[in-house]
């Protein structure tokens, strides 16, 4: 089965530090990976997608995320955390069988908090 | 630029009461849509998925209900709500099957609250 992991369920990190928001994927082919975040009371917005290519991405916002084949790892990186970071992030990995409507299997969610 | 709006952002409802929410996508065709409801701030949960007008597939069976009346209309409807309806309801589209672009994009979503 299909499946994609979110280990934290809360990151901390203090302003001007570098973040880490880890997920892990399972998939039985090449695997399409996307990171998300959701601010309170928001939609969800869209950060960055691996698809093939380079395995380091980047995103919105000074995000970026590094595709680990073996490790079987997507993990979102920003070099130096805002306080205006703090929201909820969301992996996400298509479903390889859902054919023509890009069915998204998404991890539980990782809500960080960059401290001041 | 592609826009979607849902609507209304917040609805307090009576147990047993109707419900009808609604999605539209401006800026493209065709889109593939999809209803989620994301339970105490946390994780999605795949509601409804739609790949043209009048076709909607069920991920989970319950008392709601979407239809597709327009290209780029996505509704969601319920005859008799439930306690356990409230959450936050959020639509999405993806572009359709044959375009190389694989992400969802969401609306601001809708805050239902069932009393």
């Amino acid at each position: 089965a299909q499946s994609v992991a979110q280990p934290e369920d809360q990151v901390n990190v203090a302003e001007g530090n570098p973040l880490t928001v880890k997920c892990t994927y399972s998939v039985s082919g090449n695997p399409y990976l996307f990171w998300y975040v959701q601010y309170p009371n928001r939609g969800l917005q869209f950060l960055l997608k691996y698809i093939t290519g380079d395995n380091l991405v980047k995103g919105s916002y000074g995000f970026e995320a590094e595709f680990n084949k073996s490790q079987t790892s997507f993990h979102l990186k920003k070099p130096s955390a805002l306080v205006s970071d703090s929201a909820l992030y969301f992996c996400a990995v298509r479903d390889l069988f859902s054919g023509g409507y890009n069915k998204l299997i998404f991890g539980a969610g990782t809500r960080l908090a960059v401290h001041p | 630029s592609q826009t979607i709006h849902q609507w209304p952002a917040t609805l307090v409802q009576p147990v047993g009461s109707p419900l009808s929410l609604e999605c539209t996508v401006e800026g493209t065709s065709n889109p593939n849509l999809y209803w989620y409801r994301q339970a105490a701030g946390r994780g999605l949960q795949l509601l409804f998925y739609s790949v043209g007008i009048g076709q909607i597939s069920s991920e989970v069976p319950q008392n709601l209900s979407a239809s597709r009346p327009q290209d780029r209309q996505f509704i969601l409807s319920s005859k008799k709500l439930l306690l356990s309806d409230s959450g936050f309801y959020l639509c999405a589209w993806s572009v359709p099957k044959g375009l190389v672009s694989y992400e969802q994009y969401f609306g601001p979503g809708t805050r239902l609250t069932v009393t």
